[in-house]
């Protein structure tokens, strides 16, 4: 059974901070991760991809990734309360599989 | 970028009845779309698989005679919820991708209450 692991927080994080959000995988395998932001009663919003081992910059968000370690984080720099949010990490196999999420509080 | 069109956005109905779901990929062709079911608080929970021209594939535990799934050409599917009970409540949403190297894209949701 492939798992994808994440902390349900909630993370509170004070503004302008930096944001560290943290998933685990099982599958060695895996070759693709996504970052997904869901806001309360909406659809997930696909922020971040990554494929290769490093980091990937995309304005306030970085993606780092270890196939070594399994891992996937996700930081946010700046924080604003607008990133307040469950984050949904994932990985895809021939079908996405999605972490429970994670409930990133961003305090004002 | 990529867009999924669903609708309803929201829908109420009696219990008994039958509710239908659509997305679309507006500008792009998806030969394969995910069904999700969200109840609150929750994670994602994949609900079958489809794929265009042929049957769905669905994951354990989810009654096929139940949802029934429909992908009849590369930018549409629907999802049939037959014979609704309050239990079916919940928050569906679609997904879909454009290549095989990116991200899926998601349809806005349809929030289902069964009365």
């Amino acid at each position: 059974q492939k798992e994808v692991e994440q902390n349900s927080g909630p993370l509170s994080v004070p503004e302008g901070a930096i944001a560290s959000l943290n998933c685990t995988y099982s599958d060695r395998g895996s070759q693709s991760f996504f970052w997904y932001r869901q806001y309360s009663g909406k659809s997930p919003e696909l922020i971040m991809s990554i494929y290769s081992n490093g980091d990937k910059e995309d304005g306030r968000f970085t993606a780092q990734l270890n196939k070594a370690s399994q891992y996937v984080s996700l930081l946010i720099r700046d924080s604003q309360p607008s990133d307040s949010a469950t984050y949904l990490c994932a990985v895809r196999d021939d079908k996405i599989i999605f972490g429970k999420g994670t409930r990133l509080h961003i305090l004002p | 970028g990529a867009v999924v069109s669903q609708h309803p956005s929201r829908v109420i109905c009696k219990s008994g009845t039958s509710v239908k779901i659509e997305c679309r990929s507006l500008d792009f062709q998806a030969t394969t779309m995910f069904w999700y079911r969200q109840f609150p608080k929750k994670s994602l929970m994949l609900m079958a698989t489809s794929n265009e021209g042929s049957k769905a594939t669905y994951e354990q535990g989810v009654e096929k005679d139940k949802f029934l799934i429909n992908h009849a050409s590369l930018t549409l599917s629907t999802l049939t919820v037959t014979s609704a009970h309050p239990e079916d409540s919940s928050f569906y949403i679609c997904s879909a991708r454009a290549t095989s190297r990116d991200g899926y894209t998601f349809g806005s949701g349809t929030r289902l209450t069964v009365v």
